[in-house]
């Protein structure tokens, strides 16, 4: 079975500084998906950031960065700089599988203090 | 904005009521999905469509009966829903069926009284 974990149900941190959101995950696959997604509170999900497990390289959006630990089955993801408009839930999600259907973790909230 | 829209944003509806939720996607996607968010759950996966035809059905109750009369409407029709039904609505859609990335939409808050 394909599981996603997400171990911190809550997080904050300050404007400016760097927070790590973890997420581990479970396949047989070899050729799977990593996502994150955000949920703000306006509720509008989209897509922050996406791993391809075939590529060794971590991937990078802007402020947005993952450290892909593919043995570990560890996928979390950095924010640097954090901004007021990063508070949010923030999902961990993975596409693996013939049917590629997406599995999500249960999401962390993230808070950014001013 | 994601391209995806969804109406209403907000409903309330009783457990003897008929309502439609309305999914429209404008990014050209063939693949359209429903998923319902409730809290401390991850999302749940309910129907996907691909070109119009239905391609997964999630074990949905059939109280909730889905539409998909072109790639880029997806309807939700609801009656003698329970209150265990309030949750979250998402629509989502993708250039295909377990393409990489899905795009979603607002969501339609549902309350069963």
């Amino acid at each position: 079975a394909q599981t996603v974990t997400q171990s911190q149900p809550e997080m904050s941190v300050q404007e400016a500084e760097t927070v790590t959101l973890s997420c581990t995950y479970d396949t047989s696959e070899n050729n799977y998906y990593l996502f994150w997604y955000k949920q703000p509170p306006s509720r509008q999900m989209i897509l922050v950031i996406r791993q391809e497990a075939y590529k060794q390289q971590n991937a990078t959006e802007n402020r947005f960065s993952v450290n892909f630990q593919k043995a570990a089955k560890s996928f979390s993801l950095k924010i640097s700089d954090s901004q007021l408009g990063d508070t949010a839930m923030y999902f961990c999600a993975l596409n693996a599988g013939n049917n590629r259907k997406l599995i999500w973790g249960l999401g962390t909230s993230l808070a950014v203090n001013p | 904005e994601t391209g995806v829209t969804q109406t209403p944003r907000h409903l309330v509806m009783g457990m003897t009521n008929k309502k439609s939720l309305k999914c429209e996607q404008h990014l050209g996607h063939n693949a359209m999905y429903w998923y319902k968010q409730s809290a401390k759950k991850p999302l749940e996966l309910m129907f996907v469509y691909n070109f119009k035809e239905q391609t997964e059905n999630n074990s949905v109750p059939s109280r909730f009966s889905p539409e998909c009369p072109n790639s880029s409407h997806l309807f939700l029709h609801l009656h003698t829903l329970q209150p265990e039904d309030s949750a979250l609505y998402l629509c989502a859609s993708s250039p295909a069926p377990g393409a990489n990335e899905q795009f979603f939409g607002p969501g339609t808050r549902l309350t069963v009284l």
